[in-house]
């Protein structure tokens, strides 16, 4: 089963913009792989933030934004919060199986 | 209110046993595909299995086929992993999770997650 890669860490300005990507060891992310976006903070389960690549949850604040950037599922942050630090997951669709990025820790400072 | 409860994680040696179960309320269980998610201390979130609304279509993570089997009880609204020859690198906090389509896949739902640990 492959790898999903992620940034480890990126850090933000209160009110500013960023981009988290989620690359796919087999190959360019497509719909097809389904994109979904987790949002963790600590002690707490993950709550989905975009799914099916670009939708949004009924929940997700419209700051955050889902697409596909080149070869990789993208993550975007419009007018970062401090409430938005925490930790980010992609998950990915292969056929039979699901898999996860590694995570990407959001500092916002 | 929807919620997820899992329960049966614990302390046990390498190459044991345990099985996890997972009691959902506030929906009709038996229309949704449910799965397991694991996350080991400080570490990532790492997809377990799923199983489709009738004990059938069963995917798993590779490292655990043919040691972990998931099943329902719908008449039980209930989820279970049997986990055998446990690993040291089992070692996680279990989530039981539910999927949802609405013009995509993806998961609305998570348990507070039971904690499994496998050492000597």
């Amino acid at each position: 089963q492959t790898v999903v890669t992620q940034e480890p860490s990126l850090t933000v300005s209160p009110g500013g913009t960023v981009t988290l990507t989620c690359a796919s060891g087999t190959g360019a992310v497509t719909s097809g792989n389904l994109p979904i976006w987790f949002q963790q903070t600590p002690g707490q389960p993950p709550r989905a933030l975009i799914f099916g690549t670009n939708d949004r949850h009924s929940w997700t604040p419209a700051r955050f934004s889902g697409s596909l950037l080149g070869d990789k599922a993208a993550l975007t942050l419009s007018g970062a919060q401090p409430e938005d630090e925490a930790d980010y997951y992609c998950l990915l669709f292969y056929g039979t199986y699901w898999m996860f990025g590694g995570g990407t820790k959001l500092t916002v400072l | 209110e929807v919620q997820l409860a899992e329960s049966g994680g614990g302390l046990v040696q390498p190459g044991g046993s345990l099985r996890l179960s997972c009691g959902a309320s506030g929906f009709t269980f038996s229309n949704f595909i449910v799965t397991w998610v694991r996350q080991a201390p400080g570490k990532g979130l790492e997809w377990v299995a799923n199983i489709g609304r009738n004990d059938v279509d069963l995917k798993y993570l590779d490292s655990v086929k043919g040691r972990f089997t998931i099943s329902r009880d719908n008449a039980k609204n209930s989820l279970f992993l049997q986990m055998n020859s446990l690993r040291v690198e089992d070692s996680a906090l279990y989530y039981c999770a539910r999927w949802i389509y609405n013009n995509g896949w993806s998961i609305d739902y998570w348990g507070q997650g039971t904690l499994v640990t496998v050492s000597s």
